[in-house]
């Protein structure tokens, strides 16, 4: 069982504040990325991390900002939430970049803006 | 530039009926392939995954999948469904740095 956990589960919050996703692993992994998934759609890379002070954009362009200060900690950052950031936010982290390495998955945010 | 498709967006199979869902991928080189699971409010769990060798690749709660070549398809299987497999199938490919690319995933209902 991958011990990856992500909080808040669900948030509502309105249009204009600040939220903060947060995600943490303990199994001491390099690789950690953050997924976007709207309600039966795929999940779409949003942002990932090699390593501390390492962060690139992923596939799906986000108004969202993440940080890699601490191996174990990539938190998720919307300076300003709109209604179109309604999704469901996963993190994930895997053991090595190869493109055969298993990632694990949090549990999830579901994030409803007003 | 890779891609991976799941024809099937829901499926409906009555519980004890074998499974089977479909998986096509596109990839240059040998695909590293991924079956996760995702049941309602939670994360993705893996199933199962190919690497190399045996091309038929058990998983974890009787699920096996096949790793077909020539028709660039892991398709997911099942001899006979519990109602607990009701959630939400994906199917994923490798992608250079660790990356995931997944389906659009399949819905699977279970009747009683």
């Amino acid at each position: 069982e991958a011990d990856i956990y992500q909080t808040p589960r669900y948030l509502v919050i309105g249009t204009g504040k600040k939220i903060t996703l947060e995600c943490s692993q303990t199994m001491g992994h390099d690789k950690m990325y953050w997924y976007q998934q709207d309600p039966g759609m795929e999940l779409h890379l949003i942002h990932y991390s090699y390593g501390v002070n390492s962060t690139e954009k992923g596939d799906l362009s986000s108004e969202s900002t993440v940080s890699r200060i601490r191996t174990e900690h990539f938190p998720l950052t919307l300076e300003s939430a709109r209604p179109s950031h309604t999704s469901q936010y996963l993190c994930a982290s895997s053991p090595g970049g190869g493109t055969g390495n298993i990632q694990y998955f949090g549990a999830g945010t579901r994030l409803s803006v007003l | 530039a890779q891609s991976v498709t799941q024809p099937d967006i829901h499926i409906t199979v009555s519980e004890g009926a074998s499974l089977e869902l479909r998986c096509n991928y596109s990839y240059g080189a040998t695909p590293y392939l991924f079956w996760y699971v995702q049941s309602p409010g939670q994360g993705l769990q893996l199933l199962l995954k190919y690497f190399s060798g045996d091309t038929l690749v058990q998983g974890i709660k009787g699920f096996e999948a096949e790793f077909k070549r020539s028709q660039s398809s892991f398709n997911l299987r099942k001899p006979s469904v519990h109602w607990s497999d009701a959630a939400e199938y994906f199917c994923a490919v490798g992608a250079v740095g660790g990356k995931l690319i997944f389906g659009q995933g399949t819905t699977l209902q279970v009747k009683p």
